[in-house]
């Protein structure tokens, strides 16, 4: 399963873009890069999934190059609200019978300030 | 649609005492994981139901722990005898895999305890 490496904090103002990089240099062919968001005493949420290029849903863009060994979650006009921690995993959310664990690194947290 | 939820939100035990956390995954969500926050750590994977049998339990830390998925439903994780390293907060998160979907996990909000 592919290590990432991010950012640990980074801090915006409300309505700037924020984008946060991710780094996944052995990411598998079969790996998608998945960010989930994570704000005090709640679980981890769903943001946006994708394997190359560029995906957009009506919370985030997700920016994969060509050789997928890095990706960036970008957030159009943040708010307070956005405020929270930021994690990218990559793995086979597919995975025909094997486990679908993800594995977590540090996130990264984004602090939104007035 | 509920979500997952878990049960208790907060549990304080003493040292050696029996702790069971309840998880109720989403209805027809056939994957069921347990997950782990230790202070000042990352979240880490504990194991893994498919339906009520487990795929993948290579995270669980020792044999003071327990996982249980009767039926394929709900699941307990149950610590006994608890130690203070125990402490943390425990996710438990489902999903049904299709090849329609993206395989996202859908996390409860967490059972934290605290041992003493």
């Amino acid at each position: 399963l592919a290590k990432t490496t991010q950012p640990i904090s980074m801090d915006s103002y409300e309505g700037q873009e924020v984008n946060i990089t991710c780094s996944h240099n052995n990411i598998a062919t079969n790996d998608y890069i998945t960010w989930y968001q994570q704000f005090p005493s709640q679980g981890p949420r769903f943001i946006i999934q994708g394997y190359k290029t560029k995906v957009t849903n009506e919370v985030a863009s997700l920016f994969i190059p060509a050789d997928r060994k890095s990706s960036t979650l970008s957030l159009p006009r943040v708010s307070l609200s956005d405020t929270a921690v930021y994690y990218c995993l990559v793995g086979d959310p597919l995975y025909g019978g094997a486990t679908n664990k993800l594995i977590f690194g540090t996130g990264t947290l984004l602090a939104v300030q007035p | 649609e509920a979500g997952v939820t878990q049960f208790p939100s907060h549990s304080v035990i003493e040292k050696g005492q029996t702790v069971t956390l309840r998880c109720d995954p989403i209805s027809g969500h056939d994957n069921l994981y347990w997950y782990r926050r230790v202070m000042g750590k990352e979240i880490k994977f504990l194991l893994h139901f498919v339906k009520e049998s487990k795929q993948d339990e290579s995270g669980m830390p020792n044999n003071r722990f327990l996982a249980e998925r009767t039926g394929g439903t709900y699941s307990t994780l149950k610590v006994q005898p608890a130690e203070l390293e125990d402490s943390g907060v425990y996710f438990c998160a489902s999903s049904q895999v299709s090849s329609s979907n993206t395989g996202e996990l859908f996390f409860g909000e967490g059972s934290r305890l605290t041992v003493l």
